[in-house]
């Protein structure tokens, strides 16, 4: 299994302002990925970091507004840029397990952000 | 394009009967996995199960078993003897091609309540 630390846990954020989301895994990982969850959704990858390459993003996200770093195997930083309400979610941090078979994911205690 | 299908948005269960959470799939890709992830209302993502397209026998994991029906694309999270604590949401999950660089694509959830 892979520990991952999420901070902060919850933040409250006024319209406009960024806010950037620490992950730090207890082990190297080659890939991590940052999903977010709206309030009683499901979870939506917002993009993959690799340590060394620029991330890559899926289909509705963009760098300007979700930049990532990844300066080493085993951290990473999301920045939510010019927040608005319908930016209110948790964003979970994830990096694959390396001892069970399949890779599955595991996840940080996620971020809970709450935009006014 | 890769998709998962969760069609039960909740269930219920009565204490120690057993529960059986559906969960189709869509894929071309002869190599993928597929894993079911608890998330109680603390927002932690726990994993429980997982299931390579190769192999030959349902996994199981102590209460929990998958019922994978690879020609109808399914697969199936049952629940043996229920709990009280087994009360959260469940999302089934899929990953195309090999462990370690392909990201997990989430379904919709299922709320299963145990009821005592």
């Amino acid at each position: 299994s892979a520990v991952i630390s999420q901070k902060p846990s919850r933040d409250i954020c006024q319209r406009g302002t960024s806010l950037t989301i620490q992950c730090q895994v207890d082990s190297q990982v080659t890939m991590m990925f940052w999903y977010r969850q709206q309030p009683g959704q499901s979870l939506t990858l917002i993009a993959t970091a690799n340590q060394g390459s620029e991330a890559t993003y899926e289909s509705g996200f963009v760098i300007d507004k979700f930049p990532i770093s990844r300066p080493n195997l085993t951290f990473s930083t999301l920045t939510v840029s010019n927040m608005s309400p319908e930016d209110s979610s948790i964003y979970l941090c994830s990096a694959e397990g390396t001892g069970g078979p399949g890779g599955e994911l595991f996840f940080g205690e996620g971020s809970r952000l709450t935009v006014l | 394009a890769q998709k998962i299908t969760q069609t039960q948005p909740g269930m219920f269960v009565q204490e120690k009967e057993a529960v059986t959470l559906d969960c189709t799939y869509d894929t071309s890709d002869p190599s993928y996995g597929l894993f079911w992830y608890k998330q109680p209302s603390s927002g932690e993502m726990i994993f429980l199960i997982y299931q390579g397209s190769y192999d030959q026998q349902n996994a199981t994991e102590g209460r929990y078993s998958l019922n994978f029906q690879k020609a109808r694309k399914s697969a199936n999270l049952v629940i043996s003897a229920s709990q009280l604590g087994d009360s959260a949401m469940y999302f089934c999950a899929m990953r195309e091609g090999q462990r370690g660089y392909n990201k997990l694509i989430f379904g919709a959830g299922t709320r299963l309540a145990v009821h005592p």
